[in-house]
């Protein structure tokens, strides 16, 4: 079964620095989306991206985020400065188009990121 | 804003018993998708079972089912014949047509033998 990558799986930065956290969505799909979830709470959409532009962005995604797709395989979100309540886990997830768009997302394992 | 709520922080089962997960939500759209993910320690998200709203009948897999109650805006998870595998956070999740997930706050399910 065709399966969203990330990586690293757990990343630890130091506050201030910025990091690149990496996705492989599945090959046929068009719709990727970074979400985010603090240790113990809810799963935060952070963003979504189609036709190599941001769709739609929450108030999480400030100008300290950015999402790119440098190839027509990778995903990524980098973080510019990053700050101790960055700390989460980063999950990828892709969405396929046509009848199919319908379904859940795919989402990968996640990026632990710790920021210290 | 679309709300999903779970109001179950926690929920125990015994094996082998059936446990229901509840999940409320609140939208004015007629046309949109209900999710349930779980969670295990590994923190995966792994979709469980879905429902569009225009279908009247409830889904199933397996051993997980729903009951989808549009006027009411519910959307319940049973598991049947729980195993110590179903431990894990369950989350209830709403979608519109091609938007992003909403998720509720999850629901600890602990499976005892």
């Amino acid at each position: 079964e065709p399966e969203v990558t990330q990586t690293p799986s757990h990343q630890v930065t130091q506050m201030g620095q910025e990091v690149i956290l990496r996705c492989v969505p599945i090959s046929n799909h068009l719709y990727f989306y970074w979400y985010r979830q603090i240790l113990g709470q809810k799963v935060e959409f952070l963003v979504s991206f189609y036709n190599n532009e941001i769709s739609e962005k929450s108030e999480i995604f400030d100008d300290q985020f950015s999402v790119e797709r440098p190839d027509g395989s990778n995903f990524t979100l980098k973080i510019r400065s990053t700050k101790l309540e960055d700390s989460a886990m980063y999950f990828c997830a892709s969405r396929a188009t046509g009848a199919k768009m319908n379904y859940g997302y795919t989402f990968g394992s996640g990026t632990r990121l710790t920021v210290v | 804003a679309q709300t999903v709520t779970q109001s179950q922080p926690e929920m125990s089962v015994q094996e082998a018993e059936t446990v229901t997960l509840s999940c409320t939500y609140d939208t004015s759209e007629s046309d949109y998708y209900l999710f349930w993910y779980k969670q295990p320690p590994s923190r995966q998200m792994i979709l469980v079972i879905r429902q569009e709203a225009y279908k009247q009948q409830n889904a199933t897999e397996n051993r997980f089912s729903v009951n989808f109650q549009k006027a009411a805006k519910s959307f319940s998870l049973k598991i049947s014949d729980s195993q110590l595998g179903d431990a894990a956070m369950y989350f209830c999740a709403y979608r519109e047509y091609g938007n992003k997930l909403v998720f509720g706050a999850g629901t600890i399910l602990r499976v005892k033998s």
